[in-house]
C-alpha cells in the first residue's frame, strides 16, 4: 500500500494553464506539506496543513492555492503557469505537527512548463 | 541565512570506500531535532535518522552511523563499506520552532555516486 501518494507522477503544460496536483495519505496522520524541488535539488517548504487548518504559509506567490478537503488529502492548485514553476513538487504527511515529528513524503510530481 | 549547510555538494567514491557527510547547521533555539534523508535515483525522500538535542550519543545502524556535536553544530553521517546502491542525495534536515509552529528546513543534498 502506498503511504503518500500523488497524482500526476509527470505534468507538462504551457505557460499560462491552471493545473493541479493531488496528494493522498492513508497513513492516519494530522499535517501534510508541499514541498518545491528546484533543478539544484534544494528543497523548499511552501504550505502545511494541520487537521485541514493552514498552519505554513510561506513566501510563495498567490498564483499556488493549497486546498485540503480532509486530513487526508492535500492538493495544489497553480494558476497562469510560469516557466519558473518547473520543479518537482512533493507532498509529505507527519502524525503531528511537532518539532520531533519524521515526514513521509511522496514520489513527487515533475511539473515542467513550456 | 541557510539553517542547514552541506558543503559537500557531491562526492564520488568506489565500492567499499566509507563516505562522510558533513551537515552544520545553525539555530537559537535549545531544542529541536536533526534529521537526515535518502533521496534515491526514483525520486522519493526516505527518512534514515532523527535526533533532539538533547541526545549527543552516537548513532549506528548497520552500515550507517550518525555523530552528532552540539559544540560544533555539526550532525556528520557516514556510509562505512559503500554499495552500489548507496548511490543518491542525502539531505540533513533541522526541525526548529518558529513562531507559533515548526518548521523542517533542508540543506542542500549531497549527491553520493558509489562506482562499482
Amino acid at each position: 500500500d502506498t503511504a503518500v501518494s500523488q497524482t500526476p507522477k509527470y505534468l507538462v503544460t504551457q505557460m499560462g494553464n491552471d493545473k493541479s496536483i493531488k496528494c493522498e495519505q492513508n497513513l492516519g496522520h494530522d499535517t501534510m506539506y508541499w514541498y518545491k524541488q528546484d533543478s539544484k535539488k534544494f528543497l523548499k517548504i511552501m504550505f502545511s496543513y494541520n487537521n485541514k487548518e493552514l498552519i505554513i504559509n510561506e513566501t510563495v506567490p498567490n498564483r499556488f492555492s493549497p486546498k485540503s478537503p480532509d486530513k487526508a488529502h492535500l492538493n495544489l492548485h497553480i494558476n497562469s503557469l510560469e516557466l519558473g514553476d518547473s520543479a518537482v513538487y512533493f507532498c509529505a504527511s507527519s502524525p503531528g505537527k511537532g518539532l520531533a515529528d519524521e515526514q513521509y513524503f511522496g514520489p513527487g510530481t515533475r511539473l515542467t512548463v513550456t | 541565512a541557510q539553517k542547514v549547510t552541506q558543503a559537500q555538494t557531491e562526492i564520488s567514491v568506489v565500492e567499499k570506500e566509507d563516505v562522510t557527510l558533513d551537515c552544520v547547521y545553525e539555530t537559537r533555539d535549545t531544542t529541536y531535532y536533526l534529521f537526515w534523508y535518502k533521496q534515491p535515483p526514483s525520486g522519493e525522500l526516505v527518512f534514515l535518522i532523527r535526533r533532539n538535542s538533547f541526545d549527543e550519543q552516537n548513532e549506528i545502524s548497520g552500515r550507517y552511523s550518525w555523530n552528532f556535536q552540539k559544540s560544533t553544530s555539526s550532525f556528520n553521517f557516514t556510509i562505512t563499506a559503500s554499495q552500489v546502491v548507496d548511490s543518491a542525495v542525502y539531505f540533513c534536515a533541522l526541525s526548529e520552532a518558529i513562531v507559533n509552529d515548526y518548521k523542517l528546513s533542508f540543506g542542500a543534498g549531497t549527491t553520493v555516486t558509489v562506482r562499482a
